[in-house]
């Protein structure tokens, strides 16, 4: 079985700047998916951002990008020129290799963007 | 557009009533999931299904039941509403395997309230 972890419940930035989610997540398959998604306050979640394990390039997507690190379980989350509509909580998920697309969610970061 | 539907969007309801919420899905998707979600928590996997007429229960033991007769439709049932059952129920869907990025679509979820 999978965990998800985020060890941090809230975070907060200054508009602008730039803030760093932490995810770490153990689990024995080699082959698997890593997602961040974003739930605006009383708004549908979406995906911000996707990582292959197999590949060892970071995903970008605008101003957000991932520091992925296999060997560590590592999968952080960077926001880059942090704005107002940024401020959403951040959930971390794993999904295993094809065949099996049930997610585990980690806890969920709360961010505030502080004008 | 192509989108992912839920109603009614918010429940407020009695014990011991019988209770329906409505999925449905214009993406084309074969996969559907539903979540249960408490307040600033993480997402649990409840129900999924994979197809016409293929139904699982997922990682999180729930009493409600789910059916699957329409490729668009996924509406979940509780028989006897308790106020143990007060969540938000998410909704989602997956396109299908074999496509890299198969992710996870949500719909803006349920929230029960049950007195």
């Amino acid at each position: 079985a999978q965990t998800v972890t985020q060890s941090q419940p809230e975070m907060s930035v200054q508009e602008a700047e730039t803030v760093t989610l932490s995810c770490t997540y153990d689990t024995s398959e080699s082959d698997y998916y890593l997602f961040w998604y974003k739930q605006p306050p009383s708004r549908q979640m979406i995906l911000v951002i996707r990582q292959e394990a197999y590949k060892q390039q970071n995903a970008t997507e605008n101003r957000f990008s991932v520091n992925f690190q296999k060997a560590a379980k590592s999968f952080s989350l960077k926001i880059s020129d942090s704005q107002l509509g940024d401020a959403a909580m951040y959930f971390c998920a794993f999904r295993p290799g094809f065949g099996n697309e049930k997610l585990t969610f980690g806890t969920g970061t709360r961010l505030t963007i502080i004008p | 557009e192509a989108d992912i539907y839920q109603t009614p969007r918010y429940l407020v309801i009695g014990t011991g009533k019988k209770i329906t919420l409505e999925c449905s899905q214009t993406m084309g998707h074969d996969k559907m999931y539903w979540y249960q979600q408490d307040p600033g928590m993480e997402l649990h996997l409840i129900h999924y299904s994979y197809g016409v007429n293929s139904t699982e229960k997922g990682d999180l033991s729930s009493e409600s039941t789910v059916s699957r007769i329409r490729t668009e439709h996924f509406p979940l049932t509780l028989e006897s509403a308790r106020p143990s059952h007060t969540s938000q129920y998410l909704c989602a869907s997956s396109s299908p395997s074999g496509r890299p990025y198969n992710e996870q679509f949500f719909g803006p979820g349920t929230r029960l309230t049950v007195l």
